[in-house]
């Protein structure tokens, strides 16, 4: 069956830290996984996209790699600070075209001053 | 430039009632999609437009769910009648569309419609 996963778990991490998620899916064969984050209350807001040909991706504090043999995404967040605690979301599109979105159930950060 | 914008951001009714969700998206995006997300779970997509045709609606119940937009611009999202396990967030989110490549598919949520069925 196809899946998306992300660790159930809230990550707990103090400031200053490098936090690191992670996504791994089964049965899919994305073209590009892409990361959002959603606070209490609030709808996902897009953070970075990366394609299946581009290993590493960064953005200001944001690094996300993605991994198409062993089916993962890395997201990475560094100098954490407590602003970054939030649900972050993975989502890919499962048919390899445009589109259409996929959602993991999200992994809740929690940056401790 | 203006948000996705819903409404009405929360509703309470009784179960085998009706109800309706409104959105409208940002200006000139072709894909809209309606979502619900249950708490502690991804959003899971309900229905899915390109202008106003249904691209995806394999996961709508469609015995209780229909959902229209007009004009290929707002859409309407309505239950009818509504279960307890409809409790959920309802979002709306927008995107350029297919014909803008992949970053077409970058997507836009408003803030969603909180639905609780008593």
């Amino acid at each position: 069956s196809q899946k998306i996963e992300q660790n159930s778990e809230a990550l707990n991490i103090q400031e200053g830290k490098t936090a690191t998620l992670t996504c791994n899916y089964t049965n899919y064969s994305p073209a590009y996984l892409q990361w959002y984050r959603q606070d209490p209350g609030r709808g996902p807001v897009f953070l970075l996209l990366i394609r299946e040909n581009e290993k590493e991706k960064r953005k200001e504090r944001l690094k996300v790699t993605f991994d198409t043999t062993l089916k993962q995404s890395l997201f990475h967040i560094t100098a954490s600070q407590p602003a970054d605690s939030a649900t972050y979301l993975c989502a890919l599109d499962p048919s390899g075209g445009y589109n259409k979105l996929i959602f993991g159930a999200g992994t809740r950060l929690a940056v401790h001053p | 430039e203006a948000g996705v914008a819903q409404s009405p951001r929360y509703k309470i009714i009784e179960k085998r009632q009706s109800v309706a969700f409104w959105c409208n998206p940002i200006s000139g995006h072709a894909t809209l999609y309606w979502y619900q997300q249950i708490l502690g779970q991804g959003p899971k997509l309900l229905i899915q437009f390109q202008n106003n045709g249904v691209v995806d609606d394999s996961q709508l119940p469609k015995d209780r769910f229909s959902a229209e937009r007009l004009k290929g611009v707002d859409s309407t999202l309505k239950i009818q009648p509504a279960k307890l396990e409809d409790s959920a967030v309802y979002l709306c989110a927008s995107s350029l569309g297919e014909t803008s490549g992949v970053l077409g598919n970058i997507q836009y949520f408003g803030a969603g419609t909180r639905l609780s069925v008593l």
